[in-house]
């Protein structure tokens, strides 16, 4: 049982703001960075967001992260068919000295 | 190129062990920590090891802690993950990582796992 808590599913027609929570405690994403990746069918992970709000080179300015406390966000601003994915958070848990990643949510483009 | 590539997954019995392997090149090897994470058919992904810079410091998530042993190594820039014990819950593909959750993460196509008789 993961213990960051995403919604299962989120979805927006082209070019509206889509946003994903996750929700952790003060053992992981109150403590430490949040990550997202991005799993595109069949495919491996691809990082969006790292260290809360940083984005990797190559990645659109559409995609933005933010953290408020023990919650992270993950927004998608402008949103286009092939945002159509799989989207997970992750964190590191001081308590379990492990990584943990978020139950993952299914972003549909209307 | 930055290439990891995955190997040794397979069909194994409850019980059994597998040894995966993930050759890296296109990069200096020796100079990242290593990540392995899982992802069961249909489910979500799962961290499962790290291993640092000269294999000083490893973790592994409590599901895998006791039967699984992640090692590297530099000199033939491979990384491997020997699983033991094996149930029908370690069903997955297991995918290695370069530095992951870093801005120059990269992610092999992973490597198949079945547990089943």
């Amino acid at each position: 049982q993961s213990v960051l808590t995403q919604p299962p599913s989120a979805s927006g027609t082209p070019g509206q703001r889509v946003t994903i929570s996750c929700s952790g405690s003060s053992s992981n994403i109150g403590n430490d960075n949040a990550y997202w990746y991005q799993q595109l069918p069949g495919a491996a992970p691809k990082l969006l967001i790292y260290n809360d709000n940083q984005r990797p080179s190559g990645v659109p300015d559409r995609f933005s992260g933010s953290k408020s406390g023990t919650s992270a966000s993950l927004a998608i601003s402008g949103l286009r068919s092939e945002d159509e994915a799989d989207y997970y958070c992750v964190g590191w848990d001081g308590s379990l000295s492990a990584y943990v990643f978020g139950t993952g949510t299914k972003v549909t483009v209307l | 190129e930055v290439q990891l590539v995955e190997s040794g997954g397979g069909i194994v019995q409850p019980g059994g062990s597998l040894r995966l392997s993930c050759a890296a090149s296109g990069f200096r090897f020796s100079n990242y920590w290593m990540h392995w994470v899982r992802q069961a058919p249909g489910k979500g992904l799962a961290w499962v090891s790290r291993i640092n810079i000269g294999g000083s410091r490893i973790d592994y998530a409590d599901s895998v802690k006791g039967r699984f042993t992640i090692s590297r190594d530099d000199a033939k820039s491979t990384l491997f993950l020997q699983m033991n014990s094996l149930r029908a819950e370690d069903t997955a593909i297991y995918y290695c990582i370069k530095d992951a959750f870093g801005p120059r993460d990269f992610w092999g196509q992973g490597t198949p796992v079945t547990v089943s008789s």
